[in-house]
């Protein structure tokens, strides 16, 4: 059962422009948002978190916008650079599932210059 | 700081056969979770030690299996090799169990790349 849906899967974006991820959750018991970059090669990094009693949270370029009655969360990158080129996704956790994380499926951003 | 090690980063084996991955966590970390990445399933939740204890599992079959040493190191273990465990395999590291309204950020090591021929 796939608890978090997460969209587009791939996304083409200029240079200069904002880069938007999308999720959906269905369990309401998630309590914790993170967003993780993943370059090739590597492991998932965490770019930035969110709960849900705040609706949105922004670190530098990154911002998390969250709408609790709608169940969604998304991603905005705002003046997206080439070096944003990553594949990104979106996970949920519960406050007593210690550090177990549920991954959307992932969305492969591409910044053209 | 020496980030999160897996080893080894590259494993070929045949189906049947069992195999052993290790990870070592960042110096001071007690947490360590396992994750198994794949292009159709994405990443999935294997399990969780703390304290050399298995605190969370996920949905896969007893096949799989880890634990933890008193130096905070772990092994996961898949055994009778099938083809559909080919996959990435991902550690992550924490300070901590995740504590009432705090969350302790998981650092990931590069994975192991696991092929089952």
């Amino acid at each position: 059962q796939q608890q978090v849906k997460q969209s587009p899967q791939s996304l083409i974006v200029q240079k200069g422009g904002i880069s938007i991820i999308n999720c959906a959750y269905e369990n309401t018991a998630f309590d914790y948002f993170p967003w993780y970059q993943q370059f090739p090669g590597k492991g998932p990094a965490l770019l930035i978190a969110i709960r849900p009693d705040v609706s949105e949270k922004k670190e530098g370029r990154f911002t998390i916008s969250f709408n609790k009655s709608a169940k969604q969360f998304s991603l905005h990158i705002m003046d997206s650079q080439p070096g944003d080129s990553a594949t990104y996704f979106c996970a949920a956790s519960f406050n007593n599932a210690g550090n177990m994380l549920t991954f959307g499926g992932g969305t492969r951003l591409m910044v053209k210059p | 700081k020496a980030g999160v090690t897996q080893t080894p980063r590259y494993l070929i084996k045949t189906r049947g056969q069992q195999v052993t991955l290790s990870c070592s966590p960042i110096s001071g970390h007690r947490s360590v979770s396992w994750y198994q990445q794949t292009p159709g399933q994405g990443l999935q939740f294997l399990f969780e030690y703390f304290s050399e204890t298995q605190r969370n599992k996920g949905n896969f079959p007893g096949r799989f299996s880890g634990r933890q040493f008193s130096n905070s190191r772990s092994e996961m273990n898949v055994s009778t090799l099938e083809l559909g465990d080919s996959a990435l395999y991902l550690c992550a590291s924490s300070l901590a169990p995740q504590q009432p309204l705090a969350k302790n950020i998981q650092y990931f090591g590069a994975g192991t790349r696991l092929s089952v021929l």
